[in-house]
């Protein structure tokens, strides 16, 4: 059962372009959501976050949108420059679950090209 | 800026034997969790830990599994009885409040032969 979803494998941008990547959720309780990177053999680092209460929140180059109706997030990256190339996963929990752990997408491989 | 470590960074473990995954969370932080990833697989949660009892915990997170939290500082995974498929980077990771952000350490390499 997978509660999150990021259908799109992997994403090739341009130096400069924008980076959009999307992620699907199923579960109506979650109200917490998260955006990863990740490098090979390290662990991931928090990039941006949004409650269910925005439907939008940005830091930097960093915008997270949520749709909630839709059950759909994305997260856009402007402009995209080469150390963006990592795996991005989408992550999502609820708050009145016990422990509030965290159910991540698959993730979505970003090469940034020069 | 605090973060959460983890130790050692590889271990290799021969097969049937035990091995401890050691964590220092973020003091202050309550919420506790253990995650792996198998390579190029999606990030699976294993264990969450909170008020000193386990909250929730995945169908991989089997009797040979078990979380301890000795001294109010370590965080450890031990599994009892390796097997080939454990083989896998995992990932520590502690949370101050529900709705905030969860830090990851940078992962311990398990390699079962």
């Amino acid at each position: 059962d997978q509660q999150v979803k990021q259908n799109s494998p992997s994403l090739s941008v341009q130096e400069g372009r924008i980076s959009i990547l999307n992620c699907d959720y199923t579960n109506s309780m979650f109200d917490y959501f998260l955006w990863y990177k990740k490098y090979p053999a390290e662990g991931p680092t928090f990039l941006i976050s949004i409650s269910s209460i925005k439907d939008k929140n940005e830091d930097g180059r960093f915008t997270v949108f949520l749709n909630k109706s839709a059950k759909h997030l994305s997260l856009h990256i402007v402009p995209s420059q080469p150390g963006d190339s990592a795996v991005y996963f989408c992550a999502a929990s609820a708050h009145l679950t016990a422990g509030n752990k965290l159910t991540f997408g698959g993730g979505t491989r970003v090469l940034v090209k020069p | 800026e605090p973060e959460v470590t983890q130790t050692p960074s590889h271990q290799v473990t021969q097969m049937g034997q035990e091995v401890i995954l050691r964590c220092v969370p973020i003091s202050n932080h309550l919420y506790f969790y253990w995650y792996r990833q198998i390579l190029g697989q999606k990030v699976e949660f294993l264990v969450s830990f909170y008020n000193n009892e386990i909250s929730e915990k995945s169908e991989i997170f089997d009797d040979q599994f078990s979380v301890e939290r000795p001294d109010g500082s370590n965080f450890t995974l031990k599994i009892r009885s390796t097997k080939l498929e454990d083989s896998a980077m995992y990932f520590c990771a502690s949370r101050g409040t529900a709705n905030t952000e969860a830090f990851f350490g940078q992962g311990t390499r398990l390699t079962v032969v």
